[in-house]
């Protein structure tokens, strides 16, 4: 299993432009995750989604969507970058049933707004 | 409310020090889980601890050791014998049932071991 993958590993965007953090995950989770880790803090929820076609905000949604089409993937867009927005994205999946609610992450997306 | 506060924002200690890593809890729930993650400088995110709320057992392993104690809300991580690869960024989290698995992250401790 590659567990969770992430795409792209870097990229720089200029501001105004837009993009699609890629996500996959091949363990058949139906939880899936997006996180933001700014320098010097701890990550934040961006979106989440409990299963395909059922996504919902977390605590910094603003400027992302996101959609669920298949339990695999779960794509991240940005609208209009702003340099707000540079951080390292994470994308996590979780098995709902499982006793220990472990979450399994990806390894990252660095992103930079110029 | 749900939050996670990691008071420490940088340690550093010198090799073969022990170093306690503080990490404090708030919840509601009586129900919840615990976890720490390292985070090396190569950036992705490892795995170190789960605990739940109704194992209030101390727990360790090899060097780590962690001491969960409920009455105050505090979920401590100790290195013993601290080692240069122990050098990483350490997050305390939080994941409260029937919240869909979403995990509530402290600020992190910066933990520099220096030989």
């Amino acid at each position: 299993n590659a567990g969770v993958t992430q795409t792209p590993k870097f990229r720089i965007l200029k501001i105004g432009q837009s993009m699609t953090l890629q996500c996959a995950q091949d363990m058949n989770h139906n939880y899936m995750y997006w996180y933001r880790q700014d320098p010097g803090m701890g990550l934040k929820l961006i979106y989440y989604s409990v299963g395909a076609g059922i996504t919902d905000k977390g605590e910094v949604p603003n400027g992302y969507n996101v959609s669920r089409s298949t339990t695999e993937d779960f794509p991240l867009r940005l609208e209009l970058a702003a340099p707000s927005q540079t951080s390292v994205y994470f994308c996590a999946s979780s098995y709902e049933g499982g006793p220990w609610h472990e979450q399994f992450f990806g390894p990252g997306t660095r992103l930079t707004v110029l | 409310a749900q939050k996670v506060t990691q008071a420490q924002t940088e340690i550093s200690v010198v090799e073969k020090e022990d170093v306690t890593l503080d990490c404090v809890y708030e919840t509601r729930d009586t129900t919840y889980y615990l976890f720490w993650y390292k985070q090396p400088p190569s950036g992705e995110l490892v795995f170190l601890i789960r605990r739940n709320s109704f194992d209030e057992q101390n727990e360790i392993s090899g060097r780590y050791s962690w001491n969960f104690q409920k009455s105050t809300s505090s979920f401590n991580f100790t290195i013993t014998a601290s080692q240069v690869v122990d050098s990483a960024v350490y997050f305390c989290a939080l994941l409260f049932s029937g919240g869909y698995n979403k995990l509530i992250f402290g600020a992190g401790t910066r933990l520099a071991v220096h030989p």
